[in-house]
């Protein structure tokens, strides 16, 4: 019931090309979806959140889609770039977790030039 | 300025040493927390301080030992660990309010045990 499955597992893309990283969840006690990124020796970055109370937020090129009656989200980037090739983790978190964040298994990006 | 720093960045010990990770923040955060993170996988929260009391310990083994001495200092004592302890440990720091707030996460210490 914790659990936050995330796929793909890694994912190649062309420079300019639409990344997209999805995420399920089964608790829907959740309410509180946040992505991070990773670069190789950094900790993770909070990259964009979104409430269930909207079907889709946007910050830049960084778009979450959410569907509530699917328990899925997803995460789009638009004109993909080489600096974005990073690890992407999905999470999750609910009132009572307090400050508990149920991640995903992450997605290895790579955005070829 | 939101940076959570770590040291050291780099630390290799024996299975019979005593060392200390350490991690500061100058945000104003109240909440601290340890992760410790294996390659190619999400963090797994191991201790969650708030207003430097402890307030989560993950089932954490008691060889790591977590101290806040004060509410920008967060330490990790290590005594005795195991080889399959080698990993990345991360610090983060966050306001104390809701669910919703975000964690800043320090660049981590890669820890290796022989």
């Amino acid at each position: 019931q914790q659990q936050v499955k995330q796929s793909p597992q890694s994912l190649i893309v062309q420079k300019g090309g639409i990344s997209i990283i999805n995420c399920a969840y089964e608790n829907t006690a959740f309410d509180y979806f946040p992505w991070y990124q990773q670069f190789p020796g950094k900790g993770p970055a909070l990259l964009i959140a979104i409430r269930p109370d909207v079907s889709e937020k946007k910050e830049g090129r960084f778009t979450i889609s959410f569907n509530k009656s699917a328990k899925q989200f997803s995460l789009h980037i638009m004109d993909s770039q080489p600096g974005d090739s990073a690890t992407y983790f999905c999470a999750a978190s609910k009132f009572t977790s307090g400050s508990r964040l149920t991640f995903g298994e992450g997605t290895q990006l790579t955005v070829n030039p | 300025d939101t940076e959570v720093t770590q040291t050291p960045k780099h630390l290799v010990m024996g299975m019979t040493n005593k060392k200390s990770l350490k991690c500061e923040q100058h945000m104003g955060h109240r909440a601290m927390y340890w992760y410790k993170q294996k390659a190619k996988k999400p963090p797994e929260l191991m201790f969650v301080y708030s207003y430097e009391k402890l307030s989560i310990n993950e089932s954490v083994p008691s060889r790591f030992s977590p101290e806040c001495p004060n509410s920008s200092l967060l330490n990790l004592h290590l005594h005795a660990l195991q080889p399959e302890d080698s990993a990345l440990y991360l610090c983060a720091s966050s306001q104390v309010g809701t669910h919703t707030d975000t964690q800043y996460f320090g660049p981590g210490t890669r820890l290796t045990v022989l």
